[in-house]
């Protein structure tokens, strides 16, 4: 059964680094997204990306944050200089044409010292 | 905008039993609604979803859910649990129709004691 992917399961950086999150979405979906969970508190949304573009972001996807789709499979998330509050478990999700589910991947959990 | 309490961080359960998870939202548009559960250390899997027609839902695993638009709740619900339903589970909604967004509550941790 196809599956989304992410990597690395967990990152460990400096406050002020650069990481980069990747994911790999279900082969033939067209629509993707990442949302975040810090933890002991509630999954949110972050962006969603459509035809090589974002198409909603949420106030926490601000100027530090970018997603791009470098490749046919892969696509990513980019936080230029980290804080210890972006310390969270990211989730990527992808969705199909015409389809109402969301498929997560199992996250990257990010630490931030 | 979307918003989604579920009432109870945990619920404990003996196996066998009978179990409820709650869900109440809030939204001024029509929703589509969703119960995920994350099994540890995995990704988010899709229980059941209510999009329109009968209010009661069947997803996997034995689980069922009920739409209520008077009390705007969609509570979750499986008549005899196992150990292996361990788990986080998580209510969300989006509106029926523009953004895709899901707007998540924070999620019921349900252990089952044997």
């Amino acid at each position: 059964e196809p599956e989304v992917t992410q990597t690395p399961s967990h990152q460990v950086t400096q406050m002020g680094q650069e990481v980069i999150l990747r994911c790999v979405p279900i082969s033939n979906h067209l629509y993707f997204y990442w949302y975040r969970q810090i933890l002991g508190q509630k999954v949110e949304f972050l962006v969603s990306f459509y035809n090589n573009e974002i198409s909603e972001k949420s106030e926490i996807f601000d100027d530090q944050f970018s997603v791009e789709r470098p490749d046919g499979s892969n696509f990513t998330l980019k936080i230029r200089s980290t804080k210890l509050e972006d310390s969270a478990m990211y989730f990527c999700a992808s969705r199909g044409q015409g389809a109402n589910e969301q498929f997560f991947g199992p996250g990257t959990r990010l630490t931030v010292l | 905008a979307q918003s989604v309490t579920q009432l109870d961080s945990q619920v404990p359960v003996f196996e066998e039993a009978p179990v409820e998870l709650r869900c109440n939202y809030s939204s001024s548009v029509s929703v589509y609604l969703f119960w995920y559960v994350q099994y540890p250390n995995q990704g988010l899997q899709l229980l059941l979803k209510y999009l329109s027609g009968s209010t009661l839902v069947k997803g996997i695993n034995g689980f069922e859910a009920e739409f209520n638009k008077s009390q705007t709740s969609f509570h979750l619900r499986k008549p005899s649990v196992h150990i292996s339903d361990t788990a986080e589970y998580f209510c969300a909604v989006r509106p029926s129709q523009g953004a895709q967004k899901l707007v998540f509550g924070q999620g019921t941790r349900l252990t089952i004691n044997p």
